[in-house]
């Protein structure tokens, strides 16, 4: 029973340009969203996240959107950069100490 | 700040030996730390949550006796798998939140286990 649902496995991007990372989920309980960058062999580090009482959440150059009625939230990043590919995992925070991950979406940005 | 090690990276053992993975927070005091699953090209997939001090609460489907987690300070938790079998080969990954408790947890860089 995967709550939490990335269902683009893998994207790539021009330098530059926008990446859009999707994530859907299915527990309209979820209270906090959360975004997670995994490079090999390394554990996710924290990337942004977004409260469930909220729609945009902005940092830099990262901007997590979250739309409750179609229980989806994106990830924007623009301009991409090299350094950006990597995976990406979408996150759900729900009574306060169970986190559901999506499956991760492996994000290539082409110099 | 909020630096979260793992010990041993990757271990290879032999079937029915038992394996203990270590999750350290090394500038945080950790009131919670949880242990997550990894199979390849899936989500990440929570098995228990420890509490400094108390047991684990184990998430449906994880055997305890078979998974056992000992949260014995506010810097260690770790994790042991007992009489390991090849279909326990996966990567774990600890995670720890800091004493403020909130959202953010921070994770080690996980163990790759292999089980022969």
């Amino acid at each position: 029973d995967q709550q939490v649902k990335q269902n683009s496995p893998s994207l790539s991007v021009q330098e530059g340009r926008i990446s859009i990372l999707n994530c859907d989920y299915t527990n309209s309980m979820f209270d906090y969203f959360l975004w997670y960058k995994k490079y090999p062999a390394e554990g996710p580090t924290f990337l942004i996240s977004i409260s469930s009482i909220k729609d945009k959440n902005e940092d830099g150059r990262f901007t997590v959107f979250l739309n409750k009625s179609a229980k989806h939230l994106s990830l924007h990043i623009v301009p991409s950069q090299p350094g950006d590919s990597a995976v990406y995992f979408c996150a759900a925070r729900y009574n306060f100490n169970k986190f559901y991950f999506g499956s991760g979406t492996k994000l290539n940005v082409k110099p | 700040g909020a630096v979260v090690s793992q010990h041993p990276s990757r271990v290879i053992c032999k079937s029915g030996t038992s394996v203990k993975i270590e999750c350290r927070s090394l500038d945080f005091q950790a009131t919670t730390m949880f242990w997550y699953r990894q199979f390849p090209k899936q989500s990440l997939m929570l098995m228990a949550t420890s509490n400094e001090g108390s047991k684990a609460t184990y998430e449906q489907g994880v055997e305890k006796d078979k998974f056992l987690i000992n949260h014995a300070s506010l810097t260690l938790s770790t994790l042991t798998v007992t009489s390991a079998h090849p279909e326990d080969s996966s990567f774990y990954i600890c995670s720890a939140r800091g004493l403020a408790g909130g959202y953010e947890q921070y994770f080690g860089p996980g163990t790759r286990l292999t089980v022969t």
